[in-house]
Formats: structure tokens, sequence, C-alpha cells
């Protein structure tokens, strides 16, 4: 789990709060993602972000806010979560490439577990 | 959607059997990936499986591609306690596209 670092590993907030999750890779990929995990669904894609730009916003609601500085930060930003947003957040890196060339592995960090009270 | 959909949604074995998961989609895919996850932990890579191959290997994984039927099984060979985790399928439909993830099996494996 080295390889893509997340922090806060848990994280319980309040409606009216603002946090930001953060997620660092070490792999030396240009692709990065959200993803959310409920319980009993499968994992939802939430972000995906090529060369730091983002290229797929999965009708996420406004109230999450991503940010990609560089290659090796992705970063996601909460404010005013509803109880229904409390989940597993997961970020993965890639390697993607424009010719086809990339790694189709994904590799994930540990998860942000994040309670909305 | 392409969303795989992993069969059985859990499953409970002793020590030393084998295991056997199985993962339908939708539509036509480049590649079909299985990820493990400990419990409230991130996944990890298990094994990549692409439209053309019909059967990996991977120390006592085996998995198994079927493009006309749109599944996949993954087998665990000799399970151990420390392979107690959700099992969940992936795929793509192209090689830069994000993964697409089912639900997940969890196994249980008892000693």
């Amino acid at each position: 789990e080295t390889g893509v670092t997340q922090t806060p590993r848990h994280l319980v907030m309040g409606m009216t709060n603002k946090k930001s999750l953060k997620c660092e890779q070490h792999l030396g990929h240009n692709a990065m993602y959200w993803y959310k995990q409920s319980a009993k669904k499968p994992l939802e894609l939430m972000f995906v972000y090529n060369f730091k730009e983002q290229t797929e916003n999965n009708s996420v609601p406004s109230r999450f806010s991503p940010e990609c500085p560089n290659s090796s930060h992705l970063f996601l930003h909460l404010h005013t979560l509803q109880p229904e947003d409390s989940a597993l957040y997961l970020c993965a890196s890639r390697q993607y490439g424009l010719a086809g060339e990339g790694t189709d592995t994904q590799y994930f960090g540990p998860g942000t577990r994040l309670t909305v009270l | 959607s392409q969303q795989g959909e992993e069969d059985p949604q859990a499953l409970s074995i002793q020590e030393g059997e084998n295991a056997t998961m199985n993962c339908s989609y939708k539509t036509s895919i480049n590649n079909l990936q299985w990820y493990r996850q400990n419990s409230g932990r991130g996944l990890v890579h298990l094994i990549l499986i692409r439209s053309n191959e019909r059967e990996k290997h991977s120390g006592r994984l085996r998995v198994t591609l079927d493009t006309s039927k749109k599944s996949s099984s993954l087998l665990i060979t000799a399970s151990r306690a420390a392979d107690t985790a959700s099992y969940f399928c992936a795929t793509a439909s192209s090689g830069n596209t994000p993964l697409v993830f089912g639900k997940g099996t969890r196994l249980s494996v008892i000693a």
C-alpha cells in the first residue's frame, strides 16, 4: 500500500464542515481516480484525471470538488455533505498511454473512511 | 453499463478447499481484472486477462474468460484463512478507460 497513500484514514464531520481528502501516488503514474465505496454497492467512479486534467465527472454532486495540482497529488474537497455521503473513499492511479502503451492495472490507496453526522 | 456482476455474493469454505467466483458483464471488453479487498482497505490487483485470452494462472489463482458468454471465473485453489476477503471483477472497454467494478464476492475461509 505504500505506492498510493491517503490521508486521513478516518474522518468524522458534520454536515456544515469543510474538509479535504488527500491522495498521493509514488509510482510515477499520470492518471488518478476517486472512487466511492458504499455498503452493498459497487465501487462508484467519481472523477478521473489524466495528465492533471479532469476527463471524467460521473454526475457527482457539487459538494464534492476534486483538485489535481500535479500528477502525484489528488485532493477531494468536501463541503456541506449529507449523511448518505458516508462511505469509504478510494483513490487509485495508473499509467495512462495516449497510444495505448499505458498499463491496465490500477493501484489503490487504503481509503478514507468518512462518516457524516 | 458494462458493470461486472459477481456470483455468489458470499461464499464460505473450509481451509484447503477450492473457491470459485464468477463474474458476468454486459458489453465487449478489452480486459477483465480481479481485485481483492481486505475489510475496509484498498483494493489489490490479483490478475488481468485480456479479451483474446481464455485462461491465466498466477500461483494459486486461475482465471478463465468466455467472451461469448461475457463471463469470467476466478478459482483459488487450496484456500487459506488469509484468503478471507472480498473479491471484485473489473472490466475495461478499451485500454485507457477507467475500470468498472462489480459488487464483489465476500469469501470466508474457515480454519
